[in-house]
C-alpha cells in the first residue's frame, strides 16, 4: 500500500493561514489523496481529497503537486476548533478502497 | 452530509464475555463498511471489511473468529468481540462507504470506547 509521510505536530497562531504537509512519493496514478481530521475521542472527519488537480472547498484547499508525490492541505485562517490529527491518506482503485491510515500531524492552535 | 452512527458509545465488560457494537448509516445505503481499532495515541488501524450480503474480509493479523463482523442490510454492520480481554480494550470506529455521489466518500461514526475489565 502506498505510504504517506507527514511531520508528527504542528504549531499555528489562531486567525493565521497553516499548511500542512504531506508526503506520498510511491503514489500510484489512480490514487486518490484524501484528508481527514480527528477531533478527541470521536471519529475521523472528511476534510478535503483530489486526484490531480487542486480543490478547495468550505473547510480547506489541498493543493497538488505536479508530480503527485506531495500535498499540502490549506487552512486559510485557523481557529481554535481546528485544533486536531490531520490524516493524508491515498485511497486506490485497486485496494477496494480501503484506508490506512498513517501517524498524521497534530495540529495545535494558539489563541 | 451522511451520517454514521454507533451503539453503543462506550461499555465496560468483563472479561470473558462477548460485546456487540452497531453501526448505522442513518441517510444513506451503504454497500461496503470498514471497521477500526485506535489504541491511545495512535493512528486507526483497519481491522476488516464489510459487505453486505457477503463475508467480511479481514486484514493481516486480525482473528476472523475473535472479531465478528455481519453486515445484514445496507445500512447496518454489527462486530461482535467474543469472548474480550483487557488486551481487546480499544476505541473501535466505523466507517461507511457512500457510493450514491461521485465523492465516494467514507463516512466515519463517533466510534465505541471498549474496556474490559
Amino acid at each position: 500500500d502506498a505510504k504517506t509521510t507527514q511531520p508528527n505536530s504542528m504549531e499555528s497562531n489562531e486567525e493565521e493561514p497553516v499548511h500542512l504537509p504531506c508526503n506520498h512519493s510511491t503514489i500510484s496514478g489512480t490514487d486518490y489523496i484524501h484528508w481527514y481530521r480527528q477531533l478527541p475521542s470521536q471519529g475521523p472527519e472528511y476534510v478535503i481529497h483530489g486526484l490531480t488537480s487542486n480543490v478547495n472547498n468550505r473547510m480547506a484547499s489541498l493543493a497538488i503537486a505536479e508530480d503527485r508525490k506531495s500535498s499540502t492541505l490549506i487552512l486559510h485562517r485557523a481557529t481554535l476548533r481546528d485544533a486536531a490529527v490531520y490524516y493524508c491518506i491515498l485511497r486506490g482503485e485497486y485496494n477496494f478502497n480501503k484506508f490506512y491510515f498513517g501517524s498524521g500531524t497534530k495540529l495545535n492552535v494558539k489563541p | 452530509g451522511a451520517v454514521v452512527s454507533q451503539h453503543p458509545s462506550w461499555v465496560i465488560c468483563k472479561s470473558g464475555t462477548s460485546v456487540k457494537i452497531e453501526c448505522r448509516s442513518l441517510d444513506f445505503q451503504a454497500t461496503t463498511m470498514f471497521w477500526y481499532r485506535q489504541f491511545p495515541k495512535q493512528s486507526l488501524m483497519l481491522m476488516a471489511t464489510s459487505n453486505e450480503g457477503s463475508k467480511a474480509t479481514y486484514e493481516q493479523g486480525v482473528e476472523k473468529d475473535k472479531f465478528l463482523i455481519n453486515h445484514a442490510s445496507l445500512t447496518l454492520s454489527t462486530l461482535t468481540v467474543t469472548s474480550a480481554h483487557p488486551e481487546d480494550s480499544s476505541f473501535y470506529i466505523c466507517s461507511a462507504r457512500a457510493t450514491y455521489t461521485l465523492l465516494d466518500e467514507q463516512y466515519f461514526g463517533p466510534g465505541t470506547r471498549l474496556t474490559v475489565t
